[in-house]
């Protein structure tokens, strides 16, 4: 059974960088699959934003792609999502999910992490 | 991009059908059959409920079904459960190696 996991620190002050971890088990993420990251402010609707391949490829939501970088750890099993800049506005449920490789949805989904934005 | 429109609210009461709409346009909704619903309970994650317009991941019951006609997508609860009360959001591939959510809609079962 694929299961993800997120972590990562719940509170980040503005103008800083938000770094999440999400751990996956029961699958190798040296896979033919992508791996993502979507989120959803309180109250809000879900965003994604963005893909990555195992080989590193990665794909962002364009009004997002000047802050954001997600990376992956095969040996550990990990992908990574990393946010600088942030404001009030990036507080949100974060979530890290599989997406199919051929096509464009997301079959499992970790649990979600709040991470909010204030000083 | 921009977002896929979505109505806010739709109800219905136990055992009726109900239909949610997710409009885009000829560069995602109607360009591509990609387009996936998420059924989301409150504080939980999104499910994956149907895929590909039309497709019903193992597990979902056969009272949810997809269907698109142009740029519009729609999503059919038929035989209204309580538990099928939920937040529903639908998504397309927008070309580019982008993906665009709907504003998602407020399921109410009467």
């Amino acid at each position: 059974q694929v299961q993800l996991q997120e972590s990562g620190p719940g509170l980040v002050k503005p103008s800083e960088t938000l770094s999440l971890t999400c751990g996956v088990s029961g699958y190798s993420i040296n896979s033919a699959y992508f791996w993502g990251w979507i989120r959803q402010p309180p109250g809000k609707g879900l965003e994604w934003i963005g893909n990555i391949y195992h080989t590193g490829a990665t794909y962002y939501n364009p009004s997002l792609k000047s802050r954001v970088t997600i990376s992956v750890d095969t040996s550990k099993n990990q992908l990574s999502l990393k946010l600088s800049s942030v404001t009030a506005a990036d507080t949100a449920v974060y979530y890290c999910a599989r997406r199919n490789y051929v096509s464009y949805y997301f079959d499992y989904w970790g649990q979600g992490t709040l991470v909010t934005v204030s000083s | 991009q921009s977002a896929l429109t979505q109505p806010p609210s739709a109800s219905g009461s136990p055992g009726q059908s109900v239909t949610i709409s997710c409009t885009g346009t000829s560069s995602d909704v109607g360009g591509y059959n990609s387009v996936s619903w998420y059924q989301q309970h409150p504080g939980k994650a999104p499910k994956l409920t149907i895929y590909e317009d039309t497709k019903r991941p193992s597990g979902v019951p056969d009272r949810f079904s997809g269907s698109k006609s142009g740029n519009t997508a729609s999503l059919t609860v038929s035989g209204l459960q309580a538990e099928d009360e939920a937040d529903y959001y639908c998504t397309s591939y927008a070309g580019s190696n982008n993906l665009v959510f709907g504003g998602g809609t407020k399921l109410t079962v009467l």
